[in-house]
């Protein structure tokens, strides 16, 4: 069975950082590219970031572009995202997704975890 | 790159169909066969109903479907049960230099 759970989030000030993880199992992690997907209150998804399966590519949303940053450890099958001089429109609930096939385009993910709420305020 | 459009809300008796339109532009549902639609209950995270305009993943039912015109993709739930009620959102690629994009979101109740 394939799950994915998050942890890491927390109440932050605006300018400070967090990193998030996502342990994934049931699946080969590494064959997949894997996204961070957010969902502010009340509002539709969007999404953050993605990196392909062997970690050599990574691709941000202009929104978090040279503020965060997505990495994976594929021998622990953890996924990561670093984010630095986080602001106030950075608050919503995070999810890790994994893109339903190989190659495949646009949001397409099959399986996602439950979620992780990041709340930046001072 | 925008947010796609959809009505915020659309309702429907049981057993009737409801349709949800997701309007983009020809940057993403219009210029490829990349659209996605979601499902998500309150609290909870979005599942997957269908992906590439009009694949149903594996234990999605028969009656959820979709379909896409020009810039405007469709999702038809037929037959509506109570646990349809729902947030639907849309989502298309939207080329290589862009991740893609999600839309705005419906509300769909069963009346």
């Amino acid at each position: 069975e394939v799950q994915l759970l998050e942890s890491g989030g927390d109440l932050v000030q605006p300018g400070g950082s967090l990193k998030l993880s996502c342990a994934a199992s049931g699946f080969t992690f590494s064959s997949y590219a894997m996204s961070w997907v957010r969902q502010a209150p009340g509002k539709g998804p969007e999404w953050v970031s993605l990196i392909t399966g062997s970690g050599g590519s990574t691709y941000y949303a202009d929104s978090v572009k040279g503020r965060f940053t997505t990495s994976r450890d594929n021998s622990k099958n953890t996924l990561y995202l670093q984010m630095n001089s986080l602001r106030d429109e950075d608050t919503a609930v995070y999810y890790c997704a994994k893109k339903l096939g190989v190659g495949m385009l646009g949001p397409t993910f099959d399986y996602w975890g439950q979620g992780t709420l990041v709340t930046v305020s001072s | 790159q925008s947010a796609l459009t959809q009505p915020p809300s659309a309702s429907g008796s049981p057993g009737q169909s409801v349709t949800i339109s997701c309007t983009g532009t020809s940057s993403d549902v219009g210029g490829y066969n990349y659209v996605s639609w979601y499902q998500q209950h309150p609290g909870k995270a979005p599942k997957l109903m269908i992906y590439e305009v009009s694949k149903r993943p594996s234990g999605v039912p028969e009656r959820f479907s979709g379909s896409k015109s020009g810039n405007t993709a469709s999702l038809t739930v037929s037959g509506l049960q109570a646990e349809d009620e729902a947030d639907y959102y849309c989502g298309s690629y939207a080329g290589s230099i862009n991740l893609g994009v999600f839309g705005t979101g419906t509300k769909v109740t069963v009346l």
